[in-house]
């Protein structure tokens, strides 16, 4: 039972444009919802979140929306730079118990 | 502050040895977690500890997986016998509290990876 979902495997976006990566959710307990990026060879590392309460959240070039009706969420970054290559995690997790589950990742390529 | 730590970073074992990974969380971090991330997959979670109870191991295979936390700080993650299917990066994090402007954001390691031939 895969409660989070990332449908596209893999991305590629020209270097200096918009990238979007998307996630999808089945539980509705769900009240947090995070972005994590991962190296080869790294543990994976934060880069935004957002709670239930909210629908946008921005820090610099990375924007994550949520669309609760749609148990949907995409993180958005603005240009895209090479660096950004790598693989994207959404989680989700339940504030009572504090488990987070993952998606199964999007790997983003940016061009130069 | 020091990030989470985790040894070995890597170990090649045989199939049916066994095999135990070590990670020691950001200090005064309560919730410590293990995941399993096999190649091409998201991070599956193997157990949950709150200080040293565990709060969810219900993908934990006991049969073949143990866990540990014995003094809430540092723990412990043992396979035996291991199968080639546990092939895979064991991913150490821990969590603060939960308080006004917390982000949510789980702390990981660098990971162990596990190849079993």
């Amino acid at each position: 039972d895969q409660q989070v979902k990332q449908n596209s495997p893999s991305l590629s976006v020209q270097e200096g444009r918009i990238s979007i990566l998307n996630c999808d959710y089945t539980n509705s307990m769900f009240d947090y919802f995070l972005w994590y990026k991962k190296y080869p060879a790294e543990g994976p590392t934060f880069l935004i979140s957002i709670s239930s309460i909210k629908d946008k959240n921005e820090d610099g070039r990375f924007t994550v929306f949520l669309n609760k009706s749609a148990k949907h969420l995409s993180l958005h970054i603005v240009p895209s730079q090479p660096g950004d290559s790598a693989v994207y995690f959404c989680a989700a997790s339940y504030s009572g118990t504090y488990k987070y589950i993952f998606g199964t990742g999007t790997r983003l390529k940016v061009l130069a | 502050e020091a990030g989470v730590a985790q040894s070995p970073r890597y170990k090649i074992i045989e199939k049916r040895q066994s095999v135990a990974f070590w990670c020691n969380p950001i200090s005064g971090h309560a919730t410590l977690y293990w995941y399993q991330q096999i190649l091409g997959q998201g991070p599956k979670l193997l157990i949950q500890f709150q200080n040293n109870g565990v709060v969810d191991d219900s993908q934990l295979p006991k049969d073949r997986f143990s866990a540990e936390r014995l003094k809430g700080v540092d723990s412990t993650l043992k396979i035996q016998p291991a199968k080639l299917e546990d092939s895979a990066v064991y991913l150490c994090a821990s969590r603060a509290v939960a308080e006004v402007g917390w982000t949510g954001e789980l702390f990981f390691g660098e990971g162990s990876r596990l190849t079993v031939l």
